[in-house]
């Protein structure tokens, strides 16, 4: 069991919005520490998606953007693309387990 | 380009151990810490260890605690991690990852070892 919750799984229509949930306490994201997220394809090793919240590494789509708000972080896909199909995790840091902590995971799926 | 490669994974009987390696290119290995991440088949991303930049701080996940050892050899751009008194849950997909400061982002992956514990 994760110390940050993410629902398993969101889907949308292409082109449509979906966000994703990371849901935390005030050991991690609620004590401040940067949320990251992360975009693992099929079969594929994960990749930096979105850094210190709202921060996208060059490369990635503007489509993609995230937002944090008090113990909770939420990841955007706006114009949702048949490519956008896979797995997305968010990571902080919590300072009583004094480890990196990943949320368990969204599937998203393209309709 | 920044590349980490892992090795060392297979089947291992529970008990056992094994040392998996990740030989990194394309960036100063010592300026960086490094981690080691699993994921299990079919389940999420599970942390498992990180070290500093020199060596002289490491951390590790509760579940590995103890049968565990994460190291270096920065002259040899190289990270490890022993495991020992290996169980059926340690079977995952074992990833290194560069860390950009120390519990920051992870900003370049490798692409994986497979570690399957069984008898």
């Amino acid at each position: 069991q994760s110390v940050v919750t993410q629902p398993p799984s969101v889907s949308g229509a292409p082109g449509q919005r979906v966000t994703i949930s990371c849901t935390g306490s005030s050991s991690n994201i609620g004590a401040g520490y940067d949320v990251h997220w992360y975009q693992q394809l099929p079969g594929t090793a994960p990749q930096l998606l979105i850094y210190s919240n709202n921060n996208r590494p060059s490369g990635v789509p503007d489509r993609f953007s995230g937002s944090k708000s008090g113990t909770s972080a939420s990841l955007a896909i706006t114009g949702l693309q048949a490519e956008d199909e896979a797995d997305y995790y968010c990571q902080s840091y919590d300072s009583n387990l004094d480890s990196v902590v990943f949320g368990g995971g969204t599937k998203v799926t393209v309709l | 380009q920044v590349q980490l490669v892992e090795s060392g994974g297979g089947v291992v009987q529970p008990g056992r151990s094994l040392r998996l390696s990740c030989e990194v290119s394309g960036f100063t290995f010592s300026n960086y810490a490094m981690h080691w991440v699993r994921q299990a088949p079919g389940k999420g991303l599970e942390w498992v260890a990180v070290i500093s930049y020199d060596g002289s701080k490491k951390d590790y996940a509760d579940s590995v605690k103890g049968r565990f050892t994460i190291s270096r050899d920065n002259s040899k751009n190289m990270l490890y991690v022993q495991m020992n008194s290996l169980r059926a849950e340690d079977t995952a997909v074992y990833y290194c990852a560069r860390d950009y400061g120390y519990y920051d982002k992870l900003d370049y992956w490798g692409q994986g070892t497979l570690v399957t514990v069984s008898s």
